[in-house]
């Protein structure tokens, strides 16, 4: 257990649905992240924020809407995804984003397909 | 951008030394991770180097040499249990302030009896 929860574990969505993950750090933390892992790939950072305030995008699909109400949770709202956007979507979680070494835990992520 | 590069495939015999590589291009190098990643499990953390040298805990140690674009990861008294995925990853600092994160696609260790 490394103090981020993530839910739910596994996902199976149409194109048309609309779900929502979401991750829960128990450590304190003040930065949260999304990253993608596809197979064969190498772990995309999707989103950054750093006391709730979004600092980094990179390049992600408008389907993808992140949202941090607080520094301890952290959503990821998706909408009329590809079979393309089928991975594992993992929430990780650091002291702050920026500046200085910080340590990422990461949660158990969630396995998503899109049929 | 970055560039990082580590070998897809490892095998390595239980009770050995192994040594996984990571070679990388960057234009800001501000630290660079070893993570450890079992199949169907999160990534975990293993070390850090932001310095030039090696850094020893335990039965893991990495090394850095930045001026050669280089780190390695020497795994000592392989266990069964130490077959997994390693995932290099490198942050450099980004213009305007802050740092970006990048993984390598990661090496696959298998060790066997």
């Amino acid at each position: 257990e490394t103090g981020v929860t993530q839910t739910p574990r596994h996902l199976v969505m149409g194109m048309t649905n609309k779900k929502s993950l979401k991750c829960e750090q128990h450590l304190g933390h003040n930065a949260m992240y999304w990253y993608k892992q596809s197979a064969k790939k190498p772990l995309e950072l999707m989103f950054v924020y750093n006391f709730k305030e979004q600092t980094e995008n990179n390049s992600v699909p408008s389907r993808f809407s992140p949202e941090c109400p607080n520094s301890s949770h952290l959503f990821l709202h998706l909408h009329t995804l590809q079979p393309e956007d089928s991975a594992l979507y993992l929430c990780a979680s650091s002291q702050k984003a920026d500046l200085s070494y910080n340590e990422q835990f990461f949660g158990p992520g969630t396995r998503l397909t899109v049929l | 951008g970055q560039n990082i590069d580590q070998p897809t495939e490892m095998t390595a015999t239980e009770g050995a030394i192994v040594q996984i590589n990571c070679t990388y291009q960057t234009s800001g190098f501000n630290g660079l991770f070893w993570y450890q990643q079992h199949a169907g499990e999160a990534p975990t953390f293993l070390s850090y180097n932001v310095l030039d040298g090696l850094e020893e805990k335990g039965r893991f140690s990495s090394f850095l040499s930045r001026s050669k674009g280089y780190s390695y990861l020497l795994l000592k008294e392989l266990q069964m249990k130490d077959s997994a995925s390693y995932l290099c990853a490198v942050r450099d600092r980004i213009t305007g302030g802050g740092n970006k994160l990048t993984f390598g696609t990661g090496t696959q260790l298998k060790v066997e009896l």
